[in-house]
């Protein structure tokens, strides 16, 4: 079945550590990708977005994701990870670019200060 | 804050009842989803409006039913409630162009269903 698959449900890491989180997709054809972060009590809001061209994207709070086509992939990092970053991460697929956007399960990102 | 309004923020309820969940989009977008999140299932795709036409279908139940009204705003509608149903219902809304979706949406805060 088509998904979205993100690998890491749960991760902790250190303050000032590097952060990558896997995301898989297995839609055929032209997507565009998402990653939103939902903080804790908050509702979910966009990280970062790929409609096209370089496949190295860079969204807020200096988090980036690179599309590696041949791969299926979207995966998103942050090279010194803040306390602040404590959160959840989705992965979104927005497959053909028709109306569904379908998101993976989800990673808890716990940041120990 | 998104924009994007979403009442009522908590419910709770005993099985078999139905209830509403009642969506404002941002102002400027004809498109609404719903999703529903739980800790098993993470975010799941409901359905999709547009304008008042249904666009798109997830995995939505025949028990619950949806709808967007001409001033944009839409209900979920959800009945013969089970305990499974207990969950974070979200809506969004979508940023379009030439009348096609970016698959940007902007999130409601979340209705909170909890079934007794």
């Amino acid at each position: 079945a088509q998904s979205v698959s993100q690998h890491n449900h749960h991760v902790i890491l250190s303050e000032a550590a590097s952060l990558e989180l896997g995301c898989n997709y297995s839609y055929g054809g032209t997507v565009n990708l998402f990653w939103y972060v939902q903080y804790p009590g908050q509702h979910l809001q966009l990280l970062l977005k790929y409609f096209s061209g370089d496949p190295l994207v860079k969204g807020i709070k200096g988090f980036e994701a690179e599309f590696i086509k041949s791969k299926f992939s979207f995966n998103l990092r942050k090279p010194s990870v803040q306390w602040s970053d404590t959160a959840e991460y989705f992965c979104a697929v927005n497959p053909n670019r028709d109306d569904k956007i379908i998101f993976g399960k989800g990673t808890r990102l716990h940041i120990l200060p | 804050d998104s924009g994007v309004t979403q009442t009522p923020k908590h419910l709770i309820t005993a099985t078999g009842q139905r209830v509403t969940l009642r969506c404002s989009p941002r102002s400027g977008d004809l498109s609404v989803y719903w999703y529903q999140q739980s800790l098993d299932q993470g975010l799941q795709f409901l359905i999709q409006y547009y304008n008042g036409e249904e666009r798109a279908k997830g995995n939505i139940l025949e028990r619950f039913s949806a709808q967007q009204f001409p001033d944009l705003h839409s209900e979920l509608n959800l009945s013969s409630l089970e305990l499974g149903d207990s969950a974070l219902y979200f809506c969004a809304s979508s940023v379009s162009v030439l009348g096609r979706n970016t698959g940007e949406l902007f999130f409601g805060e979340g209705s909170r269903l909890t079934v007794l």
